[in-house]
């Protein structure tokens, strides 16, 4: 079977660093990718990782590991506003299997 | 990017019902995907909408119970068939990144504003 499974929910304050991980269980792979979604909007991407490292884009960054089927997402210098719910996703050839889902609460 | 409009936004239908949706992009794209999200849940991918070919479905969802039709490259519908309360959910549909250079954004979709389908 495919699996992703990320914590269901994480909680932090403003200013501070969270990282929401992601292990993952696939038929095939490609790269990993993360997606954020607030309540009652579309998802939308932020980032993709095809080889192993750290992709950096602004406040947010990606990891992946290949060899141990785990990625990561930090985000830093939190913000009300980063609120939301995060996805990982295996991008297998043309088409994203998604994760569990994290939803992250920022608190003042 | 693209632009994705999705009809109707919500709709509340009865059991044994049918309910098509609406998926319109601002570009050409090749692949078009329609995937289900019950709210506070993951997306679970439906099925993928190529242009002039049947749509390929993921385990667990079939033709019957999802027609999908993909009549241009900026046009596909998803129908929910002989609906019951287990199909309240919200249906979005996707495509995939630009291209550059001849070769797609990879891991990169762009997401429709979801229709929220509640049968009673």
């Amino acid at each position: 079977g495919q699996s992703l499974e990320q914590p269901s929910e994480v909680t932090a304050v403003e200013g501070a660093i969270v990282q929401i991980n992601c292990t993952y269980q696939t038929s095939g792979f490609y790269g990993l990718s993360w997606y954020q979604q607030h309540d009652g909007g579309a998802p939308t991407f932020l980032s993709y990782n095809a080889l192993d490292g750290l992709e950096e884009t602004g406040r947010f960054s990606s990891f992946l590991s290949r060899s141990d089927s785990y990625g990561y997402l930090l985000l830093q210098e939190l913000q009300m506003k980063d609120s939301a719910s995060y996805f990982c996703a295996v991008n297998n050839t043309d088409k994203l299997i998604f994760g569990t889902g994290t939803r992250l609460q920022v608190f003042p | 990017s693209a632009v994705i409009s999705q009809k109707p936004s919500r709709d509340i239908c009865q059991r044994g019902t049918s309910l098509t949706i609406q998926c319109q992009v601002d570009s050409q794209v090749t692949m078009m995907f329609w995937y289900r999200q019950q709210p506070g849940q993951s997306l679970t991918l439906i099925a993928t909408a190529n242009q002039g070919s049947e749509a390929t479905y993921e385990s667990g969802f079939v033709i019957d119970k999802f027609p999908i039709s993909r009549p241009n490259l900026t046009f596909s519908t998803l129908t929910v068939s002989n609906m019951s309360p287990e199909d309240s959910s919200i249906y979005l549909c996707s495509v995939g990144g630009p291209r550059t250079s001849g070769s797609a954004i990879q891991g990169e979709q762009y997401f429709g504003p979801g229709t929220r389908l509640t049968v009673t």
